[in-house]
C-alpha cells in the first residue's frame, strides 16, 4: 500500500502478557517513529530509526519496552509483562528522511487494551 | 527540553465562520519546525500546515494559515470558512530541526456547528 501499514488494529491481552505491534513504512522512508496517545491526550515519543545509525531510546518509559527494525524497514515495538497503564494507542509515523523539513506520515495505529 | 501547551482542551464554530486555535511553546533549540495535526475520529494524524522557524512569513495552506510569533514563542492556526469536515481534534507539535523527534501538545477538540 501507499501508506504507513500498522497491525494489527486492536489488540486486547492481559495484564503479564507480552505483546508485539507490528509498522510497515512507506517504501523508501529511511525514518521510522513510534509514538503513544493515551486516552484523550496528546502523542507521546517513544524511539526513533534513523537509517543503520542507533535508534533514538530516549522516549521509551520503562525497560518493559523495546524496538527494532529489521532491514531497514519494518519495525516491531514490544511491550513486556503488560500492565494496565500501557493501554493507548500506539501510532507509528515514517518520513523520507530524519530532521524536522520532512513531514511524518502516520498509521492508522494500533489500540492496545489491557485487562 | 521542548515543551508544547495548548490551552483549549474544547471549541466550536458555526459553520463558515473563522475560529483560531491556540498553542504556545518552548524550546532551547534554535532551529525547529512547528506543525499542526488534525485527527478526526478515523485516528489518523493528517498534517494540516507547518512553519519553519527561521521563516517570518507565516505558512498558509488554502483556509488554514498559522500566526507565529517566534519572541513569544505562540503559534495558533486560523481555520477560514470553517467546513463540517473540520471536525476533529487538532494537535500542536514541535518538531526537531536534526531528528524530526515530534513533542505534541494536548490537543484542541473543535466541533464545527452546522
Amino acid at each position: 500500500g501507499a501508506g504507513v501499514s500498522q497491525s494489527p488494529s486492536n489488540k486486547v491481552t492481559e495484564k503479564g502478557k507480552d505483546v508485539e505491534l507490528r509498522c510497515d513504512p512507506i517504501s523508501g522512508h529511511t525514518a521510522l517513529y513510534w509514538y503513544r496517545q493515551s486516552l484523550g491526550q496528546g502523542l507521546e515519543f517513544l524511539i526513533y530509526f534513523q537509517g543503520n545509525s542507533a535508534p533514538d531510546k530516549s522516549g521509551l518509559p520503562s525497560d518493559r519496552f523495546s524496538a527494532e527494525r529489521t532491514g531497514g524497514s519494518v519495525s516491531t515495538l514490544t511491550i513486556q509483562r503488560t500492565q494496565q497503564e500501557d493501554s493507548a494507542v500506539y501510532l507509528c509515523a515514517s518520513s523520507f528522511q530524519s530532521g524536522g523539513a520532512q513531514p511524518q506520515h502516520f498509521g492508522d495505529g494500533t489500540r492496545l487494551s489491557i485487562l | 527540553a521542548q515543551t508544547v501547551t495548548q490551552s483549549q482542551p474544547e471549541m466550536s464554530v458555526q459553520e463558515a465562520e473563522t475560529v483560531t486555535l491556540s498553542c504556545t511553546y518552548d524550546t532551547s533549540e534554535n532551529n525547529y519546525y512547528l506543525f499542526w495535526y488534525k485527527q478526526p475520529p478515523s485516528r489518523q494524524m493528517i498534517l494540516v500546515i507547518r512553519q519553519e522557524a527561521y521563516k517570518q512569513q507565516n505558512a498558509t495552506e488554502n483556509r488554514f494559515s498559522v500566526n507565529f510569533q517566534k519572541a513569544a514563542k505562540s503559534f495558533s492556526l486560523k481555520i477560514s470558512d470553517s467546513q463540517l469536515g473540520d471536525t476533529a481534534m487538532y494537535f500542536c507539535a514541535h518538531g526537531s530541526s536534526n531528528t524530526g523527534k515530534l513533542i505534541f501538545g494536548q490537543g484542541t477538540t473543535l466541533q464545527v456547528k452546522p
